[in-house]
């Protein structure tokens, strides 16, 4: 299985600041890559698919980019409804989809 | 509104039985392949298993191959997640969610505790 690994694990950052999260892949995905949000005690929700395609909905404060093994979420001027788990998850060979290990934003 | 919402967690043993549910509304459920996935207190996603949208292609995770059933009901809109031999291990909150190369949307999750 494609093993995705994501750094930072944690990250502590202010209101306003631009945030970068990179996830390497084990192996080439293509641009077969998803970002995810999820805040405590709920659901994930997309953010990017197809590594730099924004969700519908989503602040473009977010971006994605990146292609085969190294891919980028940034995050241009952190608002406060931003701080949460952030994961990467691959779709390019499946299944089965892997994910991950998260990265939590969290207040400086 | 796109919905997609869980049911049937709880309580069970070690070696025990349960049956979740997912609901699914404001959409053609029957186009869709719909999945499961999990994630256990306070660690990362794990996906379960996936059901295509007639239900002809269904695969599994290695952790649950052999104790997990999917199975969908296209006039229901509804998909299934039967869990037999339930270990500690299988004790997360479960998703469902629609998709079948990124997810969107998910469920709110229910709760599976395994324990004696």
């Amino acid at each position: 299985a494609i093993q995705l690994t994501q750094s930072p694990s944690s990250l502590s950052a202010s209101v306003g600041d631009r945030v970068t999260i990179t996830c390497r892949a084990s192996q080439g995905i293509s641009s077969a890559l998803a970002w995810y949000q999820q805040k405590p005690g709920k659901a994930p929700k997309v953010l990017i698919y197809d590594a730099s395609i924004l969700e519908s909905g989503v602040p473009s404060r977010f971006s994605g980019s990146g292609s085969g093994t190294d891919f980028t979420l940034t995050i241009s001027s952190l608002q406060p409804e931003d701080f949460a788990t952030y994961y990467c998850q691959q779709f390019n060979t499946y299944p089965p989809y892997t994910f991950g290990q998260g990265t939590k934003l969290e207040i400086k | 509104q796109v919905q997609l919402v869980e049911s049937g967690g709880g309580l069970v043993e070690p070696g025990g039985s349960l049956r979740l549910s997912c609901a699914a509304s404001g959409f053609t459920f029957s186009d869709y392949y719909v999945s499961w996935f999990r994630q256990a207190p306070g660690k990362g996603l794990e996906w379960v298993s996936y059901i295509s949208s007639s239900g002809s292609n269904i695969y599994y995770a290695d952790s649950v191959k052999g104790r997990f059933t999917i199975s969908r009901d296209n006039a229901k809109n509804s998909l299934y997640l039967q869990m037999n031999s339930l270990r500690a291990e299988d004790t997360a909150v479960y998703y469902c969610a629609r998709g079948h190369t990124w997810f969107d949307p998910w469920g709110q999750g229910t709760l599976v505790t395994v324990s004696s």
